[in-house]
């Protein structure tokens, strides 16, 4: 069965160091999510890409965060410097298309510690 | 107010009891999903529905489009369903989350 995959899992680093997150969605997925999930809260959208075209990045702070998916496919995600409030999981999904309907289907997660 | 809400927060059950988890939301929607999410793991997804309701083994799912209101059901509930089960509804072409309902179940 397709799986979208995240790597790495789990990543622990210093405050002030850079950090980058990789995702491979599922195969034809046009449409490409990373959220922030923080301990005990529900995720939140940092940015869509559709192809490799930024649908939104209103949410990411784009002061340390950047995400690239340069040929449509996969994605990275990096932040610098990495802050101590950036501890979170982090997590890739992909759907189909951008229609508001379709199923997105979620990686198993990014755990970010930052010390 | 957030714009999707979950009760319980926390939740406890024996093997065997039948569990309901209630999501209720103040936006307009095309679909609403419940996704489960165990400890340290990734999400998935349980169901997408618009209305009525749907049946996964031992899950049910029901919407109430009118009342803005959804319910996730376990029956015969078992400690392998121990995870967090949170409510997101589709609000344009995003994915509105609620914060998730904790649930533990022992044996």
């Amino acid at each position: 069965e397709a799986e979208v995959a995240q790597s790495p899992r789990y990543k622990i680093t210093e405050k002030s160091q850079a950090v980058a997150f990789w995702c491979d969605p599922i195969s034809g997925h046009a449409t490409l999510y990373w959220y922030r999930q923080i301990l005990g809260q529900g995720p939140e959208l940092l940015v869509q890409f559709q192809d490799e075209s930024v649908v939104d990045d209103s949410q990411l702070p784009k002061d340390r965060f950047s995400a690239e998916r340069l040929k449509g496919v996969d994605s990275t995600l990096k932040i610098q410097p990495a802050e101590l409030g950036d501890s979170a999981m982090y997590l890739c999904a992909s759907s189909q298309a951008g229609v508001s309907y379709n199923e997105q289907f979620f990686g198993p997660g990014t755990r970010l510690t930052v010390l | 107010k957030n714009e999707v809400e979950q009760s319980p927060q926390n939740l406890t059950a024996q093997e065997g009891e039948f569990i309901t988890i209630n999501c209720s939301y103040s936006v307009g929607i095309s679909a609403l999903h419940w996704l489960q999410q165990h400890p340290g793991g990734g999400i998935v997804s349980l169901f997408m529905l618009s209305s009525g309701k749907k049946k996964h083994g031992r899950l049910i799912a029901t919407i109430n489009i009118q009342e803005k209101h959804s319910s996730l059901h376990i029956t015969a509930s078992h400690p392998r369903d121990s995870a967090v089960y949170i409510c997101a509804v589709h609000n344009t072409d995003k994915l509105i989350f609620g914060t998730g309902t904790r649930l533990q179940v022992f044996p």
